[in-house]
């Protein structure tokens, strides 16, 4: 699966729109991908999920470019509760028994 | 909505206690697994299921042991617990939706100290 590269951490304030790029250079034809958000002490929860283009859901906007070796997890107009930390994974479609590996994940801190 | 549960949310043990620690979903799910997760690190998988007794190393399987008897339940055993697994442990299912795009599902975690 292709290795995922994201920022260690980002700051950002109350109402501001926030994009979080994840760098999947190798990623394959099969390959589709995720984010996930974590708060602290709790397991990861799905965010939102795409193979190209655009996806938009009630959370968040997942964009993908036409080469697809990175994608942008837009949120808008965040607020102190989306303080976590957002994993970007990639995942294989034809594999039905897949190794779902985490990466490092991105620290995204809001201030007021 | 689909629920996985973790048995206890706590749990202390002495070193060299064998471990068990179960995790149940109620989806159906074929597919399983238990991470760590460590201050400063990511998630790391241990191991995963994709079927019943079915059973796949991830990238830290050393120390542990898996048993999936029921579709709905994996287990993480710690044979022989040492201070080094003292951590959090995450247990998650998964689904597949109409375009083979899988979607994982977590517990609240299990909070493992080895004293």
């Amino acid at each position: 699966l292709a290795k995922t590269t994201q920022p260690i951490s980002m700051d950002s304030y109350e109402g501001q729109e926030v994009n979080i790029t994840c760098s999947h250079n190798n990623i394959a034809t099969n390959d589709y991908i995720t984010w996930y958000q974590q708060f602290p002490s709790q397991g990861p929860r799905f965010i939102i999920q795409g193979y190209k283009t655009k996806v938009t859901n009630e959370v968040a906007s997942l964009f993908i470019p036409a080469d697809r070796k990175s994608s942008t997890l837009s949120l808008p107009r965040v607020s102190l509760s989306d303080t976590a930390v957002y994993y970007c994974l990639v995942g294989d479609r034809g594999s039905s028994a897949s190794k779902i590996i985490f990466g490092s994940g991105t620290r995204l801190s809001i201030r007021p | 909505d689909v629920k996985v549960t973790q048995s206890s949310r706590y749990l202390v043990k002495r070193t060299g206690e064998k471990v068990f620690l179960e995790c149940v979903q109620d989806m159906d799910h074929e597919n399983m697994f238990w991470y760590r997760q460590d201050p400063g690190l990511g998630l790391r998988l241990i191991y995963f299921s994709y079927d019943v007794k079915m059973k796949e190393k991830g990238d830290i399987p050393e120390g542990y042991s898996v048993s999936r008897e029921k579709k709905e339940r994996f287990s993480l055993i710690l044979e022989s617990a040492s201070t080094n697994q003292t951590s959090m442990y995450l247990c998650a299912s998964s689904s597949r939706d109409s375009k083979d795009n899988e979607k994982l599902f977590f517990g609240s975690g299990t909070q493992l100290s080895v004293l």
